[in-house]
């Protein structure tokens, strides 16, 4: 199975800053890459799939990108709401593995 | 409008059983697969595989083998998990979510479910 490693596990930025995730795929495999934000107590919501595309509703400040093994999630003109951990998923084919998360805090 | 109503808290001793529902609304059941997601405290979202809602045919990702079942029960449009032979580790938030076979990702989830393993 695909491993997913995301890094750094933790950070804490300034509001406006840009933060930018990485998520690392133990083999290359298409592009079905997805990012998720969850909050403390709140479902996970979905932020971007097949690598780039932007979800419906979410804010353009987020933006996805990357290939073969490596993606990057980054968020531009960081805002307070945020804060939260993000997710990298293997989607498309079983089995959807999740990185282990990147907790995202604000100065 | 989709919706995936979870049951509620669940309380168990270890080496007890547990049954978690899942029950769906506003989509044809039987037309999308139903994920099951597990958030264990300090820890990262897992997921713990899948059932085919037209086959009932479960899928489990490697850690979930032996001790989850997943299973339906189309005539009320639900989902279940059950998780026998608790342990401490078991402790967890559960979600189920609708499969979205259109972008290969769940796509609406339930509310979660805790499920808190304790003597």
């Amino acid at each position: 199975d695909i491993q997913m490693t995301q890094s750094p596990s933790s950070l804490s930025a300034s509001v406006g800053d840009r933060v930018t995730i990485t998520c690392r795929a133990s083999q290359p495999f298409s592009n079905y890459l997805a990012w998720y934000q969850q909050k403390p107590g709140k479902v996970p919501q979905l932020l971007i799939y097949s690598a780039s595309t932007l979800q419906s509703g979410v804010p353009s400040r987020f933006s996805g990108s990357g290939s073969w093994t490596t993606f990057t999630l980054t968020i531009n003109n960081l805002q307070p709401e945020d804060a939260a951990t993000y997710y990298c998923q293997k989607h498309n084919s079983a089995p959807l593995t999740f990185g282990q998360g990147t907790k995202v805090e604000i100065e | 409008q989709v919706q995936l109503v979870q049951s509620g808290s669940e309380l168990k001793e270890p080496g007890a059983s547990v049954k978690v529902s899942c029950r769906a609304s506003g989509y044809s059941f039987t037309s999308y697969a139903v994920n099951w997601v597990r958030l264990a405290p300090g820890q990262g979202l897992e997921w713990m595989g899948w059932i085919n809602t037209d086959t009932k045919n479960p899928t489990y990702a490697r850690d979930f083998t032996g001790r989850f079942v997943f299973s339906l029960d189309t005539s009320v449009d639900t989902a279940y998990l059950q998780i026998s032979s608790l342990r401490a580790e078991d402790t967890a938030v559960y979600y189920c979510a609708r499969h979205s076979a259109a972008l290969g990702l769940p796509d609406y989830w339930g509310q979660g479910t805790l499920v808190t393993v304790s003597s």
